[in-house]
């Protein structure tokens, strides 16, 4: 399995301020897969991070109020822009492997936006 | 596009005994993977089990095990001799099966609260 942290791991954040998620990884790894999960609901896949190319967003979600890096095999960051309550959840790091066909992930980062 | 369906938001069951969640899918391809994930209040997702659809014999990890019949497009998941720790949020999972080891995409459920009781 891979081991996967998250910075922060909360975090509370005013409304209009941006707060940027780091993801770091203990093996490279091809893809890393941002979710959200808002309070009491499921998971959402926010962007697919390819290290080297431009992530692939979701449906719903967009780069400006979501940028994503990925500037290596091991570490992504996701920033929440210019935040409102509504983006209060739990963001989730995942990361898959090339040898399993499962995902694993971080943590999780509690944001609370007031 | 795939969704999962889980129709039970919560379940408890008795300290020791069985419970079965249940999970529904919908997809037109016939190679995929399907997973159950736990999430306790720790908020870490933790792969309990998976089957993969080519496979006919369901899927066992210790106490846990599934029941996946793929004409029904049904993936339940069975705990038995239910213990305290098991206490926490189960999500079935989806995702297609195109040979891509873990780099796609997973479509979850609304997830199952499961309560033990002493």
């Amino acid at each position: 399995s891979a081991v996967i942290s998250q910075k922060p791991s909360r975090d509370i954040c005013q409304r209009g301020t941006s707060l940027t998620i780091q993801c770091q990884v203990d093996s490279q790894v091809t893809m890393m897969f941002w979710y959200r999960q808002q309070p009491g609901q499921s998971l959402t896949l926010i962007a697919t991070a390819n290290q080297g190319s431009e992530a692939t967003y979701e449906s719903g979600f967009v780069i400006d109020k979501f940028p994503i890096s990925r500037p290596n095999l091991t570490f992504s960051t996701l920033t929440v822009s210019n935040m409102s309550p509504e983006d209060s959840s739990i963001y989730l790091c995942s990361v898959g492997t090339g040898w399993s066909y499962e995902q694993y992930f971080g943590p999780g980062t509690r944001l609370t936006v007031t | 596009a795939q969704t999962v369906t889980q129709s039970q938001p919560e379940m408890s069951v008795q300290e020791a005994e069985t419970v079965t969640l249940s999970c529904t899918y919908d997809t037109s391809e016939s190679d995929y993977y399907l997973f159950w994930y736990k999430q306790p209040p720790s908020r870490q997702m933790i792969l309990v089990i998976r089957q993969e659809a080519y496979k006919q014999q369901n899927a066992t990890e210790n106490r846990f095990s599934v029941n996946f019949q793929k004409a029904a497009k049904s993936f339940s998941l069975k705990i038995s001799d239910s213990q305290l720790g098991d206490a926490a949020m189960y999500f079935c999972a989806y995702r297609r099966g195109i040979s891509n080891f873990g780099n796609e995409k997973l479509t979850f459920g609304t997830g199952t609260r499961l309560t033990i009781i002493p």
